[in-house]
């Protein structure tokens, strides 16, 4: 099983709700990632998770706030989000260090 | 909203064609490459990668070359189809476990 699954795929709140963006996989990966799109750019970085642990930050709002139950899982809440905040949130893993990155399909998401 | 103006780099060839793709990368300590194929409403797929200790690497009909001396990538795709349409982008490797991606090209491939 190569496949990371995010879920929804589609998301729309409102300013003041507070949502959670999911994704799974189940290929033994011991890093996770996370990567906001936005239309016609080019994924950027936000958040990785290496062993379970947070390692890296990009300096994101605390609006954005991700959680890795165990090591197939990857969440991402929502809080108090901006209309500037809809975008593609993309979910990745990998084996680690130096090696591909696998990447899910995506949660549209639509700040209204 | 997008800025006025924005737009991706179009390589726009016929079908059969042999394609070439460039990716110019900023980090001289990055160390492994990659460049990724995303579909409309796709998330990126992996096609190839290449670390810094090759100049080529070889695919199904896709080839990437890479030049250190002046930090290009390129990406070739042989007798490209139609199902090769998509945006493409390399990425690079400049720290521990970060991915950071280029702009991107949009390739259109016409029967």
């Amino acid at each position: 099983d190569t496949e990371v699954t995010q879920t929804p795929k589609h998301l729309v709140m409102g300013m003041t709700n507070k949502k959670s963006l999911k994704c799974e996989q189940h290929m033994g990966h011991r890093a996770m990632y996370w990567y906001k799109q936005k239309a016609k750019k080019p994924p950027e970085l936000m958040f990785v998770y290496s062993y379970e642990k947070l390692s890296i930050n990009e300096s994101v709002p605390s609006r954005f706030s991700p959680e890795c139950p165990n090591s197939s899982l990857l969440n991402l809440h929502l809080h108090a989000l901006q209309p500037e905040d809809s975008a593609l949130y993309l979910c990745a893993s990998s084996q680690g260090q130096g090696s591909e990155q696998y990447f899910g399909p995506g949660t549209r998401l639509t700040v209204t | 909203g997008e800025s006025v103006g924005l737009h991706l780099p179009t390589l726009s060839v016929q079908e059969g064609d042999n394609s070439i793709i460039n990716c110019a990368y900023s980090n001289s300590a990055s160390d492994y490459f990659i460049w990724y194929k995303q579909e409309s409403g796709k998330g990126p797929q992996f096609i190839i990668d290449i670390r810094s200790n090759m100049d080529k690497r070889q695919g199904q009909r896709v080839t990437v070359l890479l030049n250190k001396t002046v930090k290009h990538l390129s990406l070739q795709i042989a007798a490209t189809q139609p199902g090769d349409s998509a945006v493409y982008f390399c990425a690079e490797t400049p720290g521990f476990q970060k991915l950071v991606f280029g702009t991107g090209t949009r390739l259109l491939v016409s029967p």
